[in-house]
């Protein structure tokens, strides 16, 4: 079973701030995710990668299959940012079962 | 597109009462897949299916029942609910065929269920 670390658990910014989550997983996998919940809310992807880099908006995405680790960052953070941030991988050569860390809770205050 | 839809939103059963949480995509992927979120514990696989006629278990599945006849509908059954089965459901939908800058996953809005 794939064992899917977040850090930090909770973070707390100023808007405007650069903002680093970080995610490290136990074995190989197929492909990597981040998601964002806001809270009381849905669940909603904002990358699958499986090497290199995503950006996406002020959202870039970073994966290290060598040291198999994954990064998302936030530049330039906004209170709307503020949510549950979550890691998650495929492994076993599929993409469709999926094994989550237990998320990052970030706090951006104006 | 919908996309996932989740039908109901919340639910209070007693327990021993039985139910079925309603899923469907209009977006002909072959996955789906069940998770359930629990405080501290992170989102967690109950049953997933890669296509029409095929279920598999997940990491939780006991109490729970699955079946999928066609592509777009996965329900997931609560066979005699217990206070142990309080928790948000999601339902989501995946494919092998992603396209270039595709996101992965379409969960649906969760269902927030309560066995009293």
């Amino acid at each position: 079973k794939n064992e899917v670390e977040q850090s930090p658990q909770n973070l707390t910014a100023q808007e405007g701030e650069f903002i680093t989550i970080n995610c490290s997983y136990s074995v190989g996998i197929s492909a990597l995710h981040w998601l964002q919940q806001h809270p009381g809310g849905g669940i909603v992807s904002l990358f699958m990668l499986s090497s290199g880099k995503k950006k996406h908006g002020r959202l870039i995405a970073t994966i290290n299959i060598q040291e198999k680790h994954s990064s998302l960052h936030i530049t330039a953070s906004h209170p709307r940012d503020s949510a549950v941030y979550i890691c998650a991988v495929g492994s076993g050569g599929s993409n469709y079962k999926l094994t989550f860390g237990k998320g990052t809770l970030l706090t951006v205050n104006p | 597109n919908a996309g996932v839809t989740q039908t109901p939103k919340f639910q209070v059963l007693k327990t021993g009462q039985s139910m079925t949480l309603q899923c469907a995509q209009d977006m002909n992927h072959e996955y789906m897949s069940w998770y359930r979120q629990d405080p501290g514990m992170g989102l967690r696989l109950i049953h997933y299916s890669v296509g029409a006629g095929i279920t598999d278990q997940g990491e939780v599945p006991n109490g729970y029942n699955v079946s999928r006849s066609t592509t777009e509908d996965f329900p997931l059954r609560l066979l005699s609910a217990a206070p142990s089965q309080t928790s948000v459901y999601f339902c989501a939908s995946s494919t092998s065929g992603q396209p270039r800058g595709s996101y992965g996953y379409t969960f649906g809005s969760g269902t927030r269920l309560t066995v009293v």
